[in-house]
């Protein structure tokens, strides 16, 4: 597509439920990232893929949070047991490698925990 | 531990005028900066970078200072346009490694 697609746009769930976030970067974008910004905060990295691997994991908060890629395409990104704290927008990005030369964003999931 | 910081959460200025923008980042291994703009409801888009090499670059109205030794940067917008009204994030990026640090956010208002 023309731009990184972001599905759902809204999400509101209780607590203790678990959500999926999915991203559809640009096609042919190799490398992919989320990141998050709660609110008055900058963006948070979470998680880079080149390809469908992931070499860097570093900030994914806890271990209720994961992600997967595949096809070098889509990824969805899971919290599992959700907190209130996890309240945040979820933003991806794609970029044709990984020389950090200015991602392409989505539109980000606003995640809101009740 | 917060890497980069904009210490301005908004800014008002005139149509016209100068807006300046700054950044201050505590990491020495930072060698990319990177400007993003925010509008409400949409993602970060890319607006301009600079390498560590380079002390500035300029893109049109936008340009983009880099003090090294001080470990600031800034963004000048001549002349400033009310569409350039929205939210600046500072990021930055060492060799080492993929992430994006960014900063907080300026909030730029440019008023007719």
């Amino acid at each position: 597509g023309a731009g990184v697609s972001q599905s759902p746009s809204n999400k509101v769930t209780e607590k203790g439920k678990d959500v999926e976030l999915r991203c559809d970067p640009i096609s042919g974008h190799t490398a992919l990232y989320w990141y998050r910004q709660s609110l008055g905060q900058g963006l948070e990295f979470l998680i880079y893929f080149q390809g469908n691997s992931a070499p860097d994991k570093s900030g994914l908060p806890s271990d209720r949070f994961s992600a997967e890629r595949t096809g070098g395409s889509v990824s969805t990104l899971t919290i599992q047991r959700t907190q209130q704290e996890d309240s945040a927008v979820y933003l991806c990005a794609s970029s044709y490698d990984n020389t950090n030369y200015g991602y392409t964003f989505g539109s980000g999931t606003r995640l809101t925990v009740v | 531990d917060q890497q980069v910081k904009q210490n301005s959460p908004s800014l008002s200025v005139q149509e016209g005028r100068i807006s300046i923008l700054n950044c201050d980042y505590t990491n020495s291994m930072f060698d990319y900066f990177l400007w993003y703009k925010k509008y409400p409801a949409e993602g970060p888009t890319f607006l301009i970078s600079i390498s560590s090499i380079k002390d500035k670059n300029e893109d049109g109205r936008f340009t983009v200072f880099l003090n090294k030794s001080a470990k600031h940067l800034s963004l000048h917008i001549v002349p400033s346009q009310p569409g350039d009204s929205a939210v600046y994030f500072c990021a930055a990026s060492s060799n080492s490694g993929y992430a994006l640090n960014f900063g907080k956010g300026t909030s730029l208002l440019v008023t007719p």
